[in-house]
């Protein structure tokens, strides 16, 4: 499976735009770039996924490299309710439907 | 619409009992994964079924540990004789198709403290 790295911790302010990096370098050409976040103590919580092209929707937008080797999650105008561990997964193509999680990065959103 | 719901929330074991962990997937969907989170990590595959079928338990631990997901009811992780290294947030998801692409819906997870 490809593996993803991402930073540990960040820091955002309240109201600003949160831009979560990922790098996922080994990516194969048929693999989806997934983020997923977990709050504190609940399941993970689906954000948005993409192949190739830049995706948004109601939660958040997802930038993706045109090479691929690197995505960013950007959560346009943070709350304090976003702050939780957030996940970069790719998915491993033939090999089930299993999410391999890493340790993500925990967003803490700054009053 | 329900989301996928787990039960118990909580459940609490002593050393050599048996913990029975419940999963009923979002209505209409027929594949279930179950995930372990130890304290402090991410979360790890264990499981993979479909109705009345394990398609892949590469994740699971080789003794005691054992899934189920029947042609009615809900998905059923038992362990068995459990020990302190069981303590962990137990997640089910579950998602309407297997193909490599769709999303997976988490329930809100089963806390097992085995004392």
């Amino acid at each position: 499976d490809a593996k993803t790295t991402q930073p540990p911790s960040m820091d955002c302010a309240e109201g600003r735009a949160a831009n979560l990096p990922c790098n996922h370098s080994t990516i194969s050409g048929n693999e989806y770039v997934y983020w997923y976040r977990q709050i504190h103590s609940q399941g993970p919580q689906y954000i948005i996924h993409g192949l190739k092209n830049n995706e948004t929707n109601e939660m958040a937008s997802l930038i993706i490299t045109e090479d691929r080797k690197s995505s960013t999650l950007i959560l346009p105008h943070a709350t304090l309710r976003d702050t939780a561990v957030y996940y970069c997964i790719v998915r491993v193509n033939g090999m089930g439907n299993q999410f391999y999680f890493g340790t993500g990065t925990s967003l803490t959103v700054i009053p | 619409n329900a989301g996928v719901m787990q039960n118990p929330r909580h459940l609490v074991r002593r050393r050599g009992q048996e913990a029975r962990l419940r999963c009923s997937p979002v209505k209409g969907h027929s594949h279930v994964y179950w995930y372990r989170q130890l304290p402090e990590e991410g979360l790890k595959f264990m499981v993979y079924l479909q109705k009345e079928n394990i398609i892949d338990e590469s994740g699971m631990p080789k003794e005691r540990f054992s899934a189920e997901f029947p042609k009615e009811g809900p998905s059923i992780l038992r362990i068995q004789q459990v020990v302190r290294g069981d303590s962990a947030a137990y997640f089910c998801a579950s998602s309407d198709m297997g193909w490599s692409y769709n999303e997976q819906f988490f329930g809100p997870g089963t806390r097992l403290t085995v004392l």
